[in-house]
């Protein structure tokens, strides 16, 4: 089963509004990252949370992360057309190697519209 | 400073031929994953490799799939015997060596879509 599960699967805003997306986890975690997916491109990048931290902020983005529950949301603030993308969340669990494979979710597949 | 490449883009293979797709990461990096991504999932992890080493394979399918990442050149996931099911984008991605949190941060390549007829 999926590490990370991503909510909604799809969403489709107006531009300049604001879009969340929240992402749920059920193993013990060191960090959890967003990562962003153009259609038919590579990921990229977006933020890093740490497991001791509680939220993080990166130009409009804004992340929380609750490892009580074992939860996290990305929010983008005044949302535009270049945003439209899939936005993945992913997991960080050490096993002690040093860098361990990510553990991605399905996605949320997000519409800004003009 | 080239990203990490990968090639080819697209790969089209007749079922029972083999497939080998290539990955060079950015420059100063010495760790290399391979993930693939169906239609409309997200991306699941297949192996983590340093120089001819293989860490963790834990992803891997047990028979006709192996990685290799040699002292000199790209790293190579090869795909032997290839069946209508291996159609997938398969993804590079590499971090740095150093230690701490930089060593979780992947960067991407522009991914190789295997189309097998």
């Amino acid at each position: 089963s999926q590490q990370g599960e991503e909510d909604p699967q799809a969403l489709s805003i107006q531009e300049g509004e604001n879009a969340t997306m929240n992402c749920s986890y059920k193993t013990s975690i060191n960090n959890l990252q967003w990562y962003r997916q153009n259609s038919g491109r590579g990921l990229v990048h977006l933020i890093l949370i740490r497991s001791n931290e509680r939220e993080k902020h990166s130009g409009r983005l804004r992340v929380t992360l609750d490892t009580s529950k074992k939860s996290s949301s990305l929010l983008i603030t005044a949302s535009r057309a270049a945003d439209t993308a899939s936005y993945f969340c992913a997991t960080v669990v050490f096993s002690g190697g040093g860098a361990d494979g990510l553990t991605f979710g399905k996605g949320t597949h997000l519409i800004i519209q003009p | 400073n080239a990203g990490v490449m990968q090639n080819p883009r697209h790969l089209v293979r007749r079922r029972g031929q083999e497939a080998r797709l290539r990955c060079s990461p950015m420059k100063g990096h010495s760790h290399v994953y391979w993930y693939r991504q169906l239609p409309e999932e997200g991306l699941k992890f297949m192996v983590y490799l340093q120089k001819e080493n293989i860490i963790d394979e834990s992803g891997m399918p047990k028979e006709r799939f192996s990685a290799e990442f040699p002292k000199e050149g790209p790293s190579i996931l090869r795909i032997q015997q290839v069946v209508r099911g291996d159609s997938a984008a398969y993804f590079c991605a590499s971090s740095r060596s150093q230690g701490g949190l930089a060593k979780n941060i992947q960067y991407f390549g522009a991914g190789t879509r295997l189309s097998v007829l």
